[in-house]
């Protein structure tokens, strides 16, 4: 039973472009959640979601971030025109069916912002 | 809002003692977990504590929780230089994580 999946693992974007990061939860997982880490911190949680719904996004930030989670394919979380501030590494965690259940977290994409 | 403190936030110690890293938090929650983090690492799940008085070990780790305090303990006991890393709690069903203790353990 493969982890969690998250790819890139690195991504090195300049300021104004799209960056795309790519979640695949555990097998029979249906909860995803994303995690930003900034360097020398704890995580912060962006947002939670389940197929094609988003559940929380309490933690997003209010502009340029956008997540999905379709019926088919990975979780994506894109942020629009990034700035230096969002280098940071960004976390996918899933849990099984209960929600909010015990999470299981991918490798991360560190995301680097020139 | 539920906010999560945890001390310390550095901890140097020797190998063969023993220290324990506390974890606050401020609302109710009935579920607590710690994680440990290597650097460049993803995260590691320890322990799942689930109820007022759990307590659980793994190896020279033991967590227990005391929802009544809104407290966990994370105790390492005659730590070695493996258990360096960083270790977060995190609580609730928001998952809400503090802002780790960053362990060293020397020689």
């Amino acid at each position: 039973n493969a982890g969690v999946m998250q790819n890139p693992r690195h991504l090195v974007r300049r300021r104004g472009q799209e960056a795309r990061l790519r979640c695949s939860p555990m097998k029979g997982h249906s909860h995803v959640y994303w995690y930003r880490q900034l360097p020398e911190e704890g995580l912060k949680f962006m947002v939670y979601l389940q197929k094609e719904n988003i559940i929380d996004e309490s933690g997003m930030p209010k502009e340029r971030f956008s997540a999905e989670f379709p019926k088919e394919g990975p979780s994506i979380l894109r942020i629009q025109q990034v700035v230096r501030g969002d280098s940071a590494a960004y976390f996918c965690a899933s849990s099984p069916g209960t929600p909010r259940g015990r999470q299981y977290f991918g490798p991360g994409t560190r995301l680097t912002v020139t | 809002e539920l906010k999560v403190e945890q001390n310390p936030l550095f901890l140097s110690m020797q190998e063969g003692k023993n220290y324990t890293i506390y974890c606050n938090y401020s609302t109710t929650s009935d579920r607590l977990y710690w994680y440990r983090q290597d650097p460049g690492k993803s995260l590691e799940s320890l322990f799942v504590l689930l109820s007022n008085g759990a307590v659980k070990q793994e190896g020279r780790l033991m967590a227990s929780l005391d929802t009544k305090a809104r407290l966990s303990t994370l105790h390492i006991t005659a730590a070695v230089h493996d258990l360096s890393a960083t270790y977060f709690c995190a609580v609730g069903e928001d998952m809400r994580f503090g802002a780790g203790t960053r362990l060293t353990v020397k020689p």
